[in-house]
């Protein structure tokens, strides 16, 4: 089946603990990015990679680092995270074609900084 | 920048048909417009994808007029399961970068 996987996809975090969100998809997607969401201000990009090693960023990159050593896996990276990363986390994934090619999401990580 | 606008909110009862518009002035020529739903605490699920006129599919229908200024995602005949929000989608810099306005939130009522 196709798909995208989440993992963790609940986490109670406190200030200032490294954290990683993995995100995985099984088809051979060239194109992944994380977004966050939050009450009122819709899905926001955080980064985006269009290949191995290719990564750059979206609209709200501030805290957050991400990886591609692997075209299956693009994990997130909170270095130093803080509360106000508190806020609901998706990965999605979708072929290298222009904007004709369907985005597929992860089921979500909910993540709280206390 | 490519920004959308669509409406907050909107409510409907079981059987009518819904029609959602979404404002995109900025549109890049060679940009499709694309619509997501969502239901709550899951990921976006990919509706329906156009570039002009009309599309169809076995969900919805995609109305794009002739400046492509503009367009209205229409849903026959919804059901209770219906009720979730609706985005629109832009971009900006190209194909890569991707935005989510606010989204509709749509309410199905029996």
């Amino acid at each position: 089946e196709a798909q995208v996987t989440q993992n963790p996809r609940y986490l109670i975090t406190v200030t200032g603990k490294k954290l990683t969100v993995t995100c995985s998809q099984n088809m051979n997607h060239e194109y992944m990015s994380w977004y966050r969401q939050d009450p009122g201000l819709g899905l926001r990009q955080i980064y985006y990679s269009m290949n191995v090693e290719v990564t750059d960023k979206g609209d709200v990159p501030e805290g957050y680092k991400v990886s591609r050593k692997e075209k299956r896996n693009f994990p997130l990276i909170l270095e130093s995270p803080s509360p106000n990363q508190t806020s609901l986390y998706f990965c999605a994934s979708r072929g290298a074609g222009r904007n004709t090619d369907t985005q597929y999401f992860g089921p979500g990580t909910r993540l709280t900084v206390l | 920048l490519a920004k959308t606008t669509q409406p907050i909110s909107m409510d409907s009862y079981e059987g009518q048909e819904v029609n959602i518009t979404c404002s995109h002035n900025n549109i890049a020529t060679n940009d499709y417009i694309t619509w997501y739903q969502q239901f709550p605490s899951q990921g976006p699920r990919f509706i329906i994808q156009g570039y002009k006129t009309k599309v169809t599919n076995e969900v919805a229908s995609l109305f794009i007029p002739a400046d492509r200024k503009s367009s209205t995602l229409s849903l026959p005949r919804v059901s209770l399961s219906d009720t979730a929000v609706y985005y629109c989608l832009g971009t900006a810099g190209g194909y890569n970068k991707l935005i989510f306005g606010a989204g509709t939130r749509l309410a199905v009522h029996p």
